[in-house]
C-alpha cells in the first residue's frame, strides 16, 4: 500500500498570512494514464471532509483562488495565499494512483493563532 | 447538484452487525464507483472498500476482508456498507463517497459500538 505522510501535523497560522502544507508519498503517484492522482481535502469542524484540490494543482468549483495544489512524483504541496478564519480546519492529502486501498496522510490541523 | 444522503446515527452492542445506506442523486448512479471511508473519534480517514454500482463489483480493504459487506440497488440509486462482529474501535463516523477522487461526501453516520 502506498504511505502518505504530511508535515506539519499542526500548523498555527497568522490571519491573511501564507501557509503551506507538505504531503509525500511513499511511491511515484504518476500513473500510466499520464495522471498523477494526489487530490487535497478540507475538513472543517463537525463537517465531512470537502474535495479541495484534485489531480495535483486543479481546483474544484467554489474553492476560493487563495488555495493552490503543486507538485510531482513522490512530493506535493498545498498552499493557502492568505489564511482567513474559516480555513480553520484539517487538511488531509490523498492518493488514487495506486489503489485499492485509496490512502489518506494524517491530516495537518490548521488553526489561527 | 449530487447529493448522497446517508442513514441516521446507529448505536450497536459488541458483536452485532450494522448496515448504513447511501442514497444518491443528482448524477448517473451507475457512472461512478462509491466508496465508504471511515473516521473514528479524532482520527484520521480510512478507506473500507468500494463498489462499482454498474456491475455490483467490489474491493475491500484488507482489513475488513470478511468483515464488511457493499452492495447497491440500483432502482433506488442507493449503496450499503454492513460491518459485522462489531468491536469498541468500529465507533466511527462512516462516509459513502463518490468516485474515486473522492469529490462527493455524504453527511456521515456516526455508528458506536458499546455495551
Amino acid at each position: 500500500d502506498v504511505v502518505m505522510t504530511q508535515s506539519p501535523l499542526s500548523l498555527p497560522v497568522t490571519l491573511g498570512q501564507p501557509a503551506s502544507i507538505s504531503c509525500r508519498s511513499s511511491q511515484s503517484l504518476a500513473h500510466s494514464d499520464g495522471n498523477t492522482y494526489l487530490n487535497w481535502f478540507q475538513q472543517r469542524p463537525g463537517q465531512s471532509p470537502r474535495r479541495l484540490i484534485y489531480k495535483v494543482s486543479n481546483r474544484d468549483s467554489g474553492v476560493p483562488d487563495r488555495f493552490s495544489g503543486s507538485g510531482s512524483g513522490t512530493d506535493f504541496t498545498l498552499k493557502i495565499s492568505r489564511v482567513e478564519a474559516e480555513d480553520v480546519g484539517i487538511y488531509y492529502c490523498m492518493q488514487a494512483t495506486h489503489w485499492p486501498p485509496l490512502t489518506f496522510g494524517p491530516g495537518t490541523k490548521v488553526e489561527i493563532e | 447538484q449530487v447529493q448522497l444522503v446517508q442513514s441516521g446515527a446507529e448505536v450497536k452492542n459488541p458483536g452485532a452487525s450494522v448496515k448504513v445506506s447511501c442514497k444518491a442523486s443528482g448524477y448517473t448512479f451507475t457512472a461512478y464507483f462509491l466508496h465508504w471511508v471511515r473516521q473514528a473519534p479524532g482520527q484520521g480517514l480510512e478507506w473500507m472498500g468500494r463498489i462499482n454500482p454498474d456491475s455490483g463489483g467490489t474491493d475491500y480493504a484488507q482489513k475488513f476482508q470478511g468483515r464488511v459487506t457493499i452492495t447497491r440497488d440500483t432502482s433506488i440509486t442507493t449503496a450499503y456498507m454492513e460491518l459485522n462482529s462489531l468491536r469498541s474501535d468500529d465507533t466511527a463516523v462512516y462516509y459513502c463517497v463518490v468516485d474515486s477522487q473522492g469529490r462527493d461526501w455524504g453527511q456521515g453516520t456516526l455508528v458506536t459500538v458499546s455495551s
